[in-house]
């Protein structure tokens, strides 16, 4: 079975600090998909990344980056330099064969001016 | 432009009126799907289309249909709305990634 755990429920910083938001998945599956969406108040979900399982490497997109350690099933995620507009609910997700993604609870993130 | 579009973004019923709720896509994609939002929670996926081919989850209820006539259009249909079933409906397609529409928040009085 699938599993995506988002351990923090909400986090609160005050603007232009950097904040990292931690995802930790379980799959048995050797071929997977790991996603970010970013949810706004409007409720739309947002893509921001896909990575595959075979790559490992670091990403980098203007103030995102995301951390993939496939020895500790861990696919971080983390915004420097947080803004105000940065404030939405953040998902994990884990897709796996049969193009199923499983959605972790979400981290509520809150970036005060 | 959006490219999955979801009619209405608000809808009302009332419990056990039989409601329908919309989506489009202009991406032709192959795979559709319908997933279940409650407030302060994950998406719950509820169904998919492979094309035609229509995949329930195990746990969806049965007050839960979908139909999809063509590959543009799907429908989710609730025969008899409770309570619980207040949430947002969000429909997405896929192609290496989910586009999601902006959904239809489902209120039941």
């Amino acid at each position: 079975a699938q599993k995506v755990t988002q351990a923090q429920t909400e986090i609160s910083v005050v603007e232009k600090e950097d904040v990292t938001l931690d995802c930790v998945y379980e799959t048995r599956d050797t071929t997977y998909y790991l996603f970010w969406y970013k949810q706004p108040p409007s409720g739309e979900l947002v893509f921001l990344i896909r990575r595959n399982s075979f790559d490992e490497q670091n990403e980098i997109s203007g103030r995102y980056s995301w951390n993939f350690q496939k020895s500790t099933s861990s696919f971080n995620f983390t915004i420097t330099a947080s803004q105000v507009v940065d404030s939405a609910v953040y998902f994990c997700a884990l897709e796996t064969s049969g193009s199923r993604l499983t959605f972790g609870e979400g981290t509520q993130l809150t970036v005060n001016p | 432009d959006a490219m999955v579009i979801q009619n209405p973004r608000y809808q009302v019923t009332q419990f056990g009126k039989p409601v329908t709720l919309s989506c489009s896509q202009t991406l032709n994609h192959n795979v559709m799907y319908w997933y279940q939002q409650k407030s302060s929670q994950a998406p719950k996926l509820l169904f998919h289309y492979y094309d035609k081919d229509f995949n329930n989850e195990a746990d969806t209820p049965d007050n839960f249909q979908s139909r999809r006539p063509n590959t543009s259009f799907c429908f989710l249909d609730i025969r008899s709305p409770g309570l619980g079933d207040a949430a947002m409906y969000l429909c997405a397609t896929s192609r290496e990634k989910l586009f999601f529409g902006s959904g239809t928040q489902l209120s039941v009085l």
